[in-house]
């Protein structure tokens, strides 16, 4: 296990269309965070998973914004009709605890 | 909401010399983490520092916390072209509408070192 992998790396989408993103955490860690960064600004919670449930969600994930965690395993973000306002780095981080997040490397979004 | 903010926004050294950032955040907390991000890529986790720490040592990283001002600095010493990356400190918060299963990051110090 080499860390948190996260698909797709980049992804450009027109503006209206829906778009899913994967993270893939560390095997040994149940507890499993989206975060959203714009440039120059630092990362900003969206939601948190502990195991399969979705313990916590931030007023930043609206309703066009769904999280899931089947199993435990990997997690997916969707966001439906996206909007120019959208466009963000979402990163994937893991922890075993609540501290020391492992974070991958991040899915660069573009709504054009 | 950014719960902490880093100073300098972004520092250019020569290498070799030591490389200061602070962080000031605004509500209690329990722990203080510093993280490196490399451009484009997700953040690293470099050091933990809790509430009743006042300072902390890892390789050539220093952490200091002064919970009275509310404010923490990261020492990069003798620092080298590889340590060119932004820094960020995250905090939870006492304070902000949290339950401890997340982390307040800052804006960020950008740090370039000069080979």
């Amino acid at each position: 296990d080499t860390g948190v992998s996260q698909n797709p790396r980049h992804k450009i989408t027109k503006r209206g269309q829906n778009v899913t993103f994967r993270c893939d955490p560390i095997s040994e860690h149940n507890r499993l965070y989206w975060y959203r960064q714009t440039l120059g600004q630092g990362p900003e919670f969206l939601t948190y998973f502990q195991n399969e449930a979705q313990l916590e969600k931030s007023r930043l994930l609206s309703d066009r914004f769904s999280a899931e965690r089947p199993k435990g395993s990997f997690s997916t973000l969707e966001i439906q009709r996206t909007e120019q306002g959208d466009s963000a780095m979402y990163l994937c981080a893991s922890s075993q605890d609540r501290y020391g997040y492992t974070f991958g490397s991040g899915t660069r979004l573009t709504v054009v | 909401s950014q719960q902490g903010e880093e100073d300098p926004q972004a520092l250019s050294i020569q290498e070799g010399e030591n490389a200061t950032m602070n962080c000031s955040y605004k509500t209690s907390i329990n722990n203080l983490q510093w993280y490196r991000q490399n451009s484009g890529r997700g953040l690293v986790h470099l050091i933990l520092i809790r509430s009743n720490e006042r300072e902390k040592h890892s390789g050539r990283l220093r952490v200091t916390l002064d919970t009275s001002k509310k404010s923490s600095s990261l020492l990069i010493t003798a620092s080298r072209a590889a340590d060119t990356a932004s820094y960020f400190c995250a905090t939870d918060s006492l304070g902000l509408p949290n339950t401890g299963n997340q982390f307040y990051f800052g804006t960020g110090t950008s740090l370039t070192v000069i080979p």
